[in-house]
């Protein structure tokens, strides 16, 4: 049990088009999703926390307006790279939490490269 | 101090050793604590989480929590080269849900 997926697992885009990449947790109700970004060989760092059905909640120093963040339902969040330029090419990460001990997890991530 | 602190490493071990990881952690994040093992290129994923006190055994893996000294550790027995990785600590504050990463440990075991 707690399967995450991501789609896509990697995307190559335009300088200027937008992204949207797709959280779901497939045998397991996330109320609240995590979305992270990854550059090489640095640490996670945490972009926002998405809940369902509401305003996700964004660290701060990420542009809310850049990256769109909707959780639709208990299973699925979406983040959406609007006017993507080469500065945001990254390893995209979600997580979803699973019961009461915050155990949180990770999808396989979506690997974007803006050219 | 960071909220949860871990020295980046790398950690080499030879096969078959005992690797020992290790994280402190700060009073605000005091309630669960995880480890995560991430390989090159790939996501994290939840190998142990431990909530109270004392250790807790899965397989080769032994998480030990010590709340007074602010420190939860990692024990990897028998290692293997596959395991080979970089772990990542997290604790979730009290009262929260967002975990707290720290900026992991990179664990290198040789044959």
């Amino acid at each position: 049990g707690a399967v995450v997926s991501q789609h896509p697992s990697w995307v190559i885009c335009k300088s200027g088009t937008s992204v949207k990449i797709e959280c779901r947790s497939l045998d397991f109700q996330a109320t609240t999703m995590f979305w992270y970004r990854q550059f090489p060989k640095q640490s996670l760092m945490l972009m926002a926390t998405s809940n369902e059905g509401s305003k996700a909640t964004y660290e701060q120093g990420v542009e809310k307006d850049k990256f769109l963040i909707n959780h639709a339902s208990l299973t699925l969040s979406t983040l959406t790279v609007t006017s993507a330029h080469p500065e945001d090419s990254s390893f995209y990460i979600c997580s979803a939490g699973r019961g009461g001990g915050n155990e949180q997890y990770f999808g396989p991530g979506t690997r974007l490269t803006v050219t | 101090q960071k909220e949860v602190e871990q020295n980046s490493g790398p950690l080499s071990v030879p096969e078959g050793a005992i690797a020992s990881l290790n994280c402190t952690y700060s009073d605000r994040v005091s309630q669960s604590f995880f480890w995560y093992r991430q390989y090159s290129g790939k996501s994290p994923e939840l190998i142990m989480s431990i909530y109270s006190n004392g250790d807790k055994e899965d397989g080769r893996f032994t998480a030990q929590l010590n709340k007074a000294s602010q420190y939860v550790s990692l024990l990897i027995r028998d290692s293997q080269p596959s395991d080979s990785a970089t772990y990542l600590c997290a604790g979730v504050t009290g009262g929260s849900y967002i975990p707290t990463f720290g900026r992991g440990t990179s664990l290198i075991v040789h044959p």
